[in-house]
Order: C-alpha cells, then sequence, then structure tokens
C-alpha cells in the first residue's frame, strides 16, 4: 500500500503570494491532518478534514484554508505569505478505529 | 489541554548501546493515545510505536518498546542495540480527541546521536 505523498516537496514563494499544497493519503483513509513544522514553534496542527469536511482547526490566522476533496485527497492553502510561515508542512492521514497516524515526507516552503 | 514534555533536547549514545527517551505527559482524558515519531534530517516523520491508555502491556514493535507508567504519566521509548541509522529527532506525541475530531499534541523533541 502507498504512503501518503505530499506535492510539492520544496517551494520558494515571496512575500504577498500565495500557495498551495497538495496531500494524498493512504489509501482507505478518510481524515487527513495538516502541521506546521518551525524551530521556534516546533510542530503545531494546523486542521483536519474527515469526509471532506473541516472538523478541527488549531489557531491560526484566516490566511490558513485548506479543503478535502471526495477522494480523500486534501489540500491547503497559504494567502499573503508571510516571512514567517517559512517551515515544514506535514500532512498525516488516518482513519478511525486505528490507532495510527502516518505522515507524508513534508512540503518545505521558504518565503523570501 | 493536553501537554507533552520531552526533557531531553539531544542524547549521544554509543553504537549498540540501548537508549531511553523521555516522555511526560499530562491529561485530564481518561481515554488517550500515545505515539513515537522519528523524523531524520529528511524531515519525513516516521511512525515508530503507538500505546493506548488502556493497553495492559507496554507497546513493542521491533527494536523499539514503550516503558508505559500510567500513575506517573511518563511514556518512555526504548531503543535495543542503538544502530547509527537511529540517529534523528524522536517526538513524543499524544492524540487529543474532542467529539469526534482529532490532533497530535507534540512534543519539543530529543536529537539523538549514535556514535561509532
Amino acid at each position: 500500500k502507498a504512503g501518503v505523498t505530499q506535492t510539492p516537496r520544496y517551494l520558494i514563494k515571496t512575500r504577498g503570494q500565495q500557495v498551495t499544497l497538495s496531500c494524498s493519503p493512504i489509501s482507505g483513509h478518510r481524515s487527513v491532518s495538516w502541521y506546521q513544522q518551525t524551530p521556534g514553534q516546533g510542530l503545531q496542527f494546523l486542521f483536519e478534514y474527515f469526509s471532506e469536511t473541516q472538523r478541527n482547526k488549531g489557531n491560526f490566522p484566516g490566511r490558513f484554508s485548506g479543503r478535502q476533496f471526495s477522494n480523500s485527497r486534501s489540500e491547503m492553502n497559504v494567502s499573503t505569505l508571510e516571512l514567517g510561515d517559512s517551515a515544514l508542512y506535514l500532512c498525516a492521514s488516518s482513519e478511525p478505529g486505528l490507532s495510527e497516524q502516518y505522515f507524508g515526507p513534508g512540503t518545505r516552503l521558504t518565503v523570501t | 489541554a493536553q501537554k507533552i514534555t520531552q526533557t531531553q533536547p539531544g542524547m549521544f549514545v554509543q553504537e549498540k548501546e540501548a537508549v531511553t527517551l523521555d516522555c511526560t505527559y499530562d491529561t485530564s482524558d481518561p481515554s488517550y493515545g500515545l505515539f513515537w515519531y522519528k523524523q531524520p534530517s529528511s524531515g519525513e516523520m516516521i511512525f515508530l510505536i503507538y500505546q493506548g491508555s488502556y493497553d495492559q502491556q507496554n507497546a513493542t514493535e521491533g527494536r523499539y518498546s514503550l516503558n508505559f507508567q500510567k500513575a506517573r504519566k511518563s511514556a518512555n521509548l526504548v531503543i535495543s542495540a542503538s544502530q547509527l541509522g537511529d540517529s534523528a529527532m524522536y517526538f513524543c506525541a499524544m492524540r487529543e480527541v474532542f467529539q469526534g475530531a482529532q490532533k497530535l499534541v507534540f512534543g519539543q523533541g530529543t536529537r539523538l546521536t549514535i556514535n561509532p
């Protein structure tokens, strides 16, 4: 079974631009969660989607948004990028009733 | 709110030795799950082991075992016979569930270095 995939793996953007990151979960997993990892703040929860519905949202500004499609693939969008948005963005997939949450390789975003 | 504490920012261990990475947690929920992940320099978070709060026995996965002491709220990861490839960041995490929604709360991590 294929693991969680994320595209692109690396991204360089300029302040003020917007960016869209993509995550494809493990086949059969309906829950996708997104996390931001920075040296200063560590790993922080962004949001969770399940069956195309956002079930949970972390403490991030409205510039951070996401969605999930009927095939469980998820995208997150960051508008009006700031230098502080430079981070590794990780997505994880899981299925209710199963313990494990599996992460993708991450997208490393650099904002200049 | 749930909280995870990893008090060892860095650890240095000789190859083939066993190593214990500390993790303490705080929660008022009777049902919870604890995870350990390994993050090599490539950035990917690799799932290592899971322990449920109601599990009677400590979880084991190959060279990894979780020393779960519920009364002390600790969930230490034990790696037996360490290898050079074990050098990485290690994160302890707790799953927080509220009305069906879930998220992981992570500790700050421990950087493990295995010396030859």
